[in-house]
């Protein structure tokens, strides 16, 4: 396994469409997040799965958004009715459960979304 | 809340010359540091992260930080810059105690290493 993978890199859609990511962590890992980030600043945490659980949810993920872990295998982030203020880059990472603070994040290369 | 800040925007060097990237911290409770590196279209690659009691760390491509509890920062270094360095760098600390221990990061600093 080579790492984090994400699908697609790029998604270009309309306004008000609906979209599906999808994140495939690194195969040990049963930590699971995703990111945000748009151009010019940092990475923002949007939610966290712990095998299938979602145990954290960011105020940034609004009632459009949802995320899903089935199996605690791979994500799918879900955005409905799209709007330009999605466009961002989105960002999975994974890592080891545990209770080792020093353990980093692994990203993946991340789904590039563009609502027009 | 744990924090970090990163007070350049942007850092430019010579190729050759060392480097420095700033980060500051704000935590309650121990300090679990990193740095990432994100080129171009692509996700965030770890560099390094602190360990406690080392107070210099070294990490990936010949980058190491420098930890300072007295001043709160860990600043990124490498002693001599490369061009292939151009990229954008990214401090985090971890947001330890919770259920998710995720980490926050800082807003970015640009750098850009001239031939």
């Amino acid at each position: 396994d080579t790492g984090v993978s994400q699908n697609p890199r790029h998604k270009i859609t309309k306004r008000g469409q609906n979209v599906t990511f999808r994140c495939d962590p690194i195969s040990e890992h049963n930590r699971l997040y995703w990111y945000r980030q748009t151009l010019g600043q940092g990475p923002e945490f949007l939610t966290y799965f712990q095998n299938e659980a979602q145990l954290e949810k960011s105020r940034l993920l609004s009632d459009r958004f949802s995320a899903e872990r089935p199996k605690g295998s791979f994500s799918t982030l879900e955005i409905q009715r799209t709007e330009q203020g999605d466009s961002a880059m989105y960002l999975c990472a994974s890592s080891l459960a545990g209770g080792n603070p020093n353990s980093p994040l692994h990203f993946g290369n991340g789904t590039r979304l563009t609502v027009t | 809340a744990q924090s970090v800040a990163q007070p350049e925007d942007q850092v430019n060097v010579a190729e050759g010359n060392p480097l420095t990237v700033k980060c500051t911290y704000s935590v309650s409770g121990n300090p679990y540091l990193f740095w990432y590196v994100q080129y171009p279209n692509r996700g965030l690659q770890f560099l390094l992260k602190y360990i406690t009691g080392d107070n210099l760390v070294k990490g990936s491509y010949g980058f190491e930080a420098e930890f300072n509890k007295s001043q709160t920062s860990f600043h990124l270094k490498k002693p001599s810059a490369l061009v292939s360095d151009s990229a954008l760098y990214f401090c985090a600390v971890r947001d330890y105690g919770g259920a998710t221990n995720k980490l926050i990061f800082g807003t970015g600093t640009l750098l850009a290493v001239q031939p």
